[in-house]
C-alpha cells in the first residue's frame, strides 16, 4: 500500500539557516505529493504540492521537487524564520485517500 | 478561499461517555474524511465517505465509531463509548470530485480537541 516515510526529528535550526526536511514514499500509482504545515495551537495547512514527476512546488520561500526516480519529495528552505517553527508533515494522494507521514518538528531560534 | 468548519473546537468529556464531532465541508465537496492527531504523534488516517457510504476505513475505526452525513451539509463522527486513548485532535477534511488533479487538494478543517477524563 501507499506509505511516506520523513525525516524524523526535532530539527533546531538558528535563523537563516538553510533547511531540508526529508520525505521518500511508496505508490502503486502515480500520486500528488503534499507539504502540510501545523503552527502551535493551529490545525493542519496545506503548504504547497506537487501532482506529476518533476513537477516543484514553492510557497512561503519553501520549496520540493517530485522526484519519480528517487521517490522523494523533499522540502526546503533557503533561510528560515522564526516564524517558521512548527511540524511539518509530508503527505500523499492517490485519488481516494490522504496518507501522512510522521512529521518532522522544526524549531528556528533567534 | 472557502474552508472546512469544525465544531466544537474543543470538547471535554467523561470516559465511556459518547460525543458527536462535526463538519461542515466545502458546499461542492463530494469527498469526505476523518483524521486524527494524538498529541506529538502523526495524523491517522480513520475514514473516508462517498456517495453516501464509508468508501475506505482504518483499523482504528472500529464499532464504536460511526460517521454520518444526516443533511446537505453535515459530516459527523460519533464515538460510542470513549475510552481515554481516543484523547486527540480530530480533523475533518474533504475535497472535491476527483479526475482533475488540481483538484486532489484536501481541505482541512482547524480540528476539534477532544480530551477524554
Amino acid at each position: 500500500g501507499n506509505s511516506v516515510t520523513q525525516m524524523e526529528g526535532p530539527v533546531t535550526l538558528s535563523e537563516e539557516a538553510f533547511l531540508t526536511i526529508n520525505c521518500t514514499y511508496t505508490a502503486t500509482g502515480y500520486p500528488s505529493l503534499f507539504w502540510y504545515v501545523q503552527y502551535p495551537g493551529e490545525g493542519l495547512q496545506l503548504l504547497l504540492k506537487a501532482t506529476k514527476a518533476d513537477d516543484k512546488g514553492s510557497n512561503k520561500g519553501f520549496e520540493a521537487t517530485y522526484r519519480k526516480e528517487t521517490t522523494s519529495f523533499h522540502l526546503e528552505k533557503g533561510s528560515v524564520q522564526v516564524s517558521d517553527s512548527a511540524v511539518y508533515f509530508c503527505a500523499l494522494s492517490d485519488h481516494l485517500d490522504m496518507r501522512f507521514g510522521a512529521g518532522t518538528r522544526l524549531t528556528v531560534k533567534p | 478561499e472557502p474552508e472546512v468548519t469544525q465544531t466544537p473546537s474543543h470538547q471535554v468529556t467523561q470516559m465511556g461517555q459518547e460525543v458527536i464531532l462535526r463538519c461542515v465541508p466545502i458546499s461542492n465537496h463530494l469527498y469526505f474524511y476523518w483524521y486524527r492527531q494524538i498529541l506529538g504523534q502523526k495524523v491517522e488516517f480513520l475514514v473516508s465517505f462517498y456517495n453516501n457510504e464509508i468508501s475506505e476505513k482504518s483499523e482504528i475505526f472500529d464499532d464504536q465509531f460511526s460517521v454520518e452525513r444526516p443533511d446537505g451539509s453535515n459530516f459527523t463522527l460519533k464515538i460510542r463509548s470513549t475510552k481515554l486513548e481516543d484523547s486527540a485532535m480530530y480533523f475533518c477534511a474533504s475535497r472535491p470530485r476527483t479526475g482533475k488533479t488540481e483538484n486532489e487538494k484536501l481541505f482541512f478543517g482547524s480540528g476539534t480537541q477532544l480530551s477524554v477524563l
